[in-house]
């Protein structure tokens, strides 16, 4: 069975400063996979995905994402982070079956 | 939203009581997933369906839940008899095969219900 880790839980930064959250996932054969993003109340949005080709995605908002097929990792990253990135981030995975299946969550905090 | 509408947004019920939420996407070849997401769990996986079929239900907490999507248009589920321990948000959520053969798009949510069992 597939499965998604995020190591982070709680991120807290100060505006400004970079981001990097992990995310490793747990399925051996293709996979594509994505970052959704919370904001307080609302349901989930698209950042990014990556199906095939390029393994550093871009998304929007300024955020990115790399696959490392052998790390089993897709972590998101944004060189410079905002107040108004406050949220919940989720990584996911769509595997077997079509079976698409989302990690634990990280909840940032970015202080103005 | 790309067409994933859920209802009630807002739900609240008294224990004991039966809840039915609803999901209606926009109807074609489409995978359909029901999530629960609270503080202590996160987003989990209840159950998804293709084309009205139910692939996988392992996520599904218990026998008072349950799920059906009688046609391509319209999904539910089911909470009988409910618990306060189900007190969540309920996300709907479609995703489509995308051309070529290849795996899915991604899935595209809707607003949740927030359920409260008292």
């Amino acid at each position: 069975a597939q499965s998604v880790s995020q190591h982070n839980h709680h991120v807290i930064l100060s505006e400004a400063a970079s981001l990097e959250l992990g995310c490793n996932y747990s399925y051996g054969g293709t996979v594509n996979l994505f970052w959704y993003v919370q904001y307080p109340g609302q349901h989930l949005q698209l950042l990014l995905k990556y199906f095939s080709g390029d393994p550093l995605v871009k998304g929007i908002k300024g955020f990115e994402a790399e696959f490392i097929k052998s790390k089993f990792s897709f972590n998101l990253r944004k060189p410079s982070v905002q107040w108004s990135d406050t949220a919940e981030y989720f990584c996911a995975v769509n595997g077997e079956g079509n079976m698409l299946t989302f990690g634990g969550g990280t909840r940032l905090m970015v202080k103005p | 939203d790309a067409g994933v509408i859920q209802s009630p947004r807002h739900e609240v019920t008294e224990m004991g009581q039966e809840v039915t939420l609803r999901c209606k996407p926009i109807s074609g070849h489409d995978y359909l997933f029901w999530y629960r997401q609270t503080m202590m769990r996160g987003l989990e996986l209840l159950i998804y369906f293709n084309n009205n079929v139910p692939i996988d239900d392992s996520g599904m907490p218990e026998d008072r839940f349950s799920a059906k999507m009688p046609n391509a248009s319209f999904s539910t589920l089911k909470i009988q008899p409910s618990e306060p321990r189900d007190s969540a948000v309920y996300f709907c959520a479609r995703s489509f095969p995308r051309g070529g053969g290849g795996m899915n798009t991604e899935a595209f949510f809707g607003q949740g219900t927030r359920l409260t069992v008292v």
